[in-house]
């Protein structure tokens, strides 16, 4: 069964600070793997996705996330954090074959909040 | 380029009554799909679509139909509100029919709550 776990309901950092957003998935198949920010009553923005290649992967608003396929991990990263960056991140994986065709796996979810 | 839109933003009905979400999108996208999204449990795929006149279910399609008369528009039936429908419904769209590597691109979300 595909899955996606983000291990951490809440991430709370001090602005300027690096942070990390966790996620690890389990799929049948090759990943693909999505992250996701969704600021209040808003809808779900693209940040980043990793398909093939490099394993780090830049995506908007400074953050990146490293793809990690012997840990399963693709955790989100970003070097120096800001107020704004306070959100709902969500990570989301898609197999490369044997399911529903375009179907995202989603994690629960990850409140990031940054403090001045 | 409006991208993904949904109307209403927010609405409240009683159990048994009926309603569509509207979803538009203006990128000539041919996948399109509805989520929901519940508090911890991220987003769960209901229906989607790889074209028009093309659907099919995802993981929790009951009580809710669709079609997919134009490429543009995907609405969203509900036959007979309930109050486990009350959620935050999400309408996605992305280029490829087929690819799996394709960003999926979200609309701003309805809010609805049944009473």
């Amino acid at each position: 069964a595909q899955s996606v776990a983000q291990p951490e309901d809440q991430v709370n950092v001090a602005e300027g600070n690096p942070l990390t957003v966790k996620c690890t998935y389990s799929v049948s198949g090759n990943p693909y793997l999505f992250w996701y920010v969704q600021y209040p009553n808003r809808g779900l923005q693209f940040l980043l996705k990793y398909i093939t290649g490099d394993n780090l992967v830049k995506g908007s608003y400074g953050f990146e996330a490293e793809f990690n396929k012997s840990q399963t991990s693709f955790h989100l990263k970003k070097p120096s954090a800001l107020v704004s960056d306070s959100a709902l991140y969500f990570c989301a994986v898609r197999p490369d074959r044997g399911s529903t065709l375009g179907r995202l796996y989603f994690g629960r979810g990850t409140q990031l909040t940054v403090w001045p | 380029n409006a991208g993904v839109t949904q109307t209403p933003k927010f609405q409240v009905l009683k159990t048994g009554q009926s309603m569509t979400l509207q979803c538009a999108q203006d990128m000539n996208h041919e996948y399109m799909s509805w989520y929901r999204q519940d508090p911890g449990m991220g987003l769960r795929l209901i229906h989607y679509s790889v074209g028009a006149g093309i659907t099919d279910q995802g993981e929790v399609p009951n009580g809710y139909n669709v079609s997919r008369s134009t490429t543009e528009d995907f609405p969203l039936r509900l036959l007979s509100a309930a109050p486990s429908q009350t959620s935050v419904y999400f309408c996605a769209s992305s280029y490829g029919g087929s690819s799996n590597t394709d960003t999926q691109y979200f609309g701003p979300g309805t809010r609805l709550t049944v009473l």
